[in-house]
């Protein structure tokens, strides 16, 4: 069975850093783009970052580039999300998706980020 | 950025029902567009991608069609389990850009 299952999340303050992990099981992680997309309070769904199959290209919206850095580890079937200068819109549900060619086509059940002094 | 605006926000209809959700991006994204059903309280699951290739499992009573900057996704035969908000996703190109969401309601 395809599994994605996030951790990682929690209370942080503003300024503040948080690393989000993503552990995938049931199919060949190394063939496949990775992503993070959010979810507002507000329920907003926000794509977040992605990365090829092999980790060398890495693609961000304006809003988090320089903050959060999208990484993996193809040997630990295990995808990152490094978190910092963090700001109270950066509050969401984070989903861990694998990526097809332009679309997410598993969702894990996600980890909560909460931005808050 | 390509903005996706889905109309309408919300929609009420009954049992058995034909139903569609419509969404528009702000410039052409060919087909490059998905749909995503997200029932109370669960994640987003993919329903089509490509506009109109129905996701592996999803019912066939669920529809998408449309290119270039017009898009549905049609349900018919509406069913309680369809209650859900329903997402449209251009992925043309970066940022990838998400509508904001049709909540479906049983009469």
């Amino acid at each position: 069975e395809v599994q994605l299952v996030e951790s990682g999340g929690g209370l942080v303050k503003p300024g503040g850093s948080l690393k989000l992990s993503c552990a995938a099981s049931g199919f060949t992680f190394s063939s496949y783009a990775m992503s993070w997309v959010r979810q507002t309070p507000e329920k907003r769904l926000e794509w977040v970052a992605t990365i090829s199959s092999g980790g060398s290209y890495t693609y961000y919206p304006d809003s988090v580039k320089g903050r959060f850095t999208i990484s993996r580890d193809n040997a630990k079937n295990t995808l990152y999300l490094q978190m910092s200068s963090l700001r109270s819109e950066d509050t969401a549900m984070y989903y861990c998706a694998r990526t097809a060619t332009g679309y997410f086509d598993v969702w894990g059940a996600g980890t909560t980020v909460t931005v808050s002094s | 950025d390509i903005q996706m605006n889905q109309s309408p926000s919300s929609l009420s209809a009954s049992l058995g029902d034909t139903i569609t959700i419509t969404c528009h991006a702000s410039q052409n994204i060919n087909v490059w567009l998905s749909w995503y059903q997200q029932k109370p309280g669960n994640i987003p699951k993919l329903l089509i991608y490509k506009a109109s290739n129905l996701h592996t499992g999803v019912p066939s009573r669920f529809s998408g069609s449309g290119s270039g900057t017009g898009f549905t996704l049609t349900i018919s035969s509406l069913q309680p389990e369809d209650i859900a908000t329903y997402y449209c996703q251009q992925g043309q190109s970066y940022p990838w850009t998400f509508g904001g969401g049709t909540k479906l309601e049983i009469k």
